[in-house]
């Protein structure tokens, strides 16, 4: 069954530094999303990627944060200036009908 | 904008007994519904969705949820609880049948006792 990957599983940084997480959608899927669950909380959406263009991003999507499908397979999400406050799990996820969510990438700000 | 609520935060059952989540959700139409699940550390799994037609939706792991309109509730059950199904499970809504962003609840932490 065809999955969506997330690379790295875990990464830890420091305040102020820059991330990639990386992920590689379903191959055949169109549409592309970033979600993020801090600890204990709910599951909540920051951007959608359609058509190599944002096309709904949330109100946590703020400058520090971009996305992009550098070629036909990775789908990354970048974090300019990291704060305490990103910690969290990040979900990449793709979907035509149905989302299909990849296994996270927990990232640690210290 | 669409909401989603799951009243109980934590369920705790017998292995062996029933189960029932619930999932009340808020949106002016009808919308397309969904049931994940996330064991420990792990991402999300689909267990089951509705689009439309038949309001008893069944999924994976012997799951079944029921659509009712009326209620604007996507109840998620199970007949008999095996110590597996200990997990959180999220109920989503989305509002399209392709390029959704999904709209999650807060969650229900299910502990199964032996």
């Amino acid at each position: 069954e065809p999955e969506v990957t997330q690379t790295p599983s875990h990464q830890v940084t420091q305040m102020g530094q820059e991330v990639i997480l990386r992920c590689v959608p379903i191959s055949n899927h169109l549409y592309f999303y970033w979600y993020r669950q801090i600890l204990g909380q709910k599951v909540e959406f920051l951007v959608s990627f359609y058509n190599n263009e944002i096309s709904e991003k949330s109100e946590i999507f703020d400058d520090q944060f971009s996305v992009e499908r550098p070629d036909g397979s990775n789908f990354t999400l970048k974090i300019r200036s990291t704060k305490l406050e990103d910690s969290a799990m990040y979900f990449c996820a793709s979907s035509s009908r149905v989302m299909t969510f990849g296994p996270g990438t927990r990232l640690t700000v210290l | 904008a669409q909401s989603v609520t799951q009243p109980d935060i934590h369920i705790t059952v017998s292995e062996g007994a029933s189960l029932e989540l619930r999932c009340n959700y808020s949106y002016g139409a009808t919308p397309y519904l969904f049931w994940y699940v996330q064991s420990p550390g792990q991402g999300l799994q689909l267990l089951l969705k509705y689009f439309s037609g038949d309001t008893l939706v069944q999924g994976i792991k012997g799951f079944e949820a029921e659509f009712k309109r009326s209620q604007s509730s996507f109840n998620l059950r199970k007949p008999s609880v095996h110590w597996s199904d200990a997990a959180e499970y999220f109920c989503a809504v989305g509002i399209k049948a392709a390029g959704n962003k999904l709209t999650f609840g807060g969650g229900t932490r299910v502990l199964v006792k032996p």
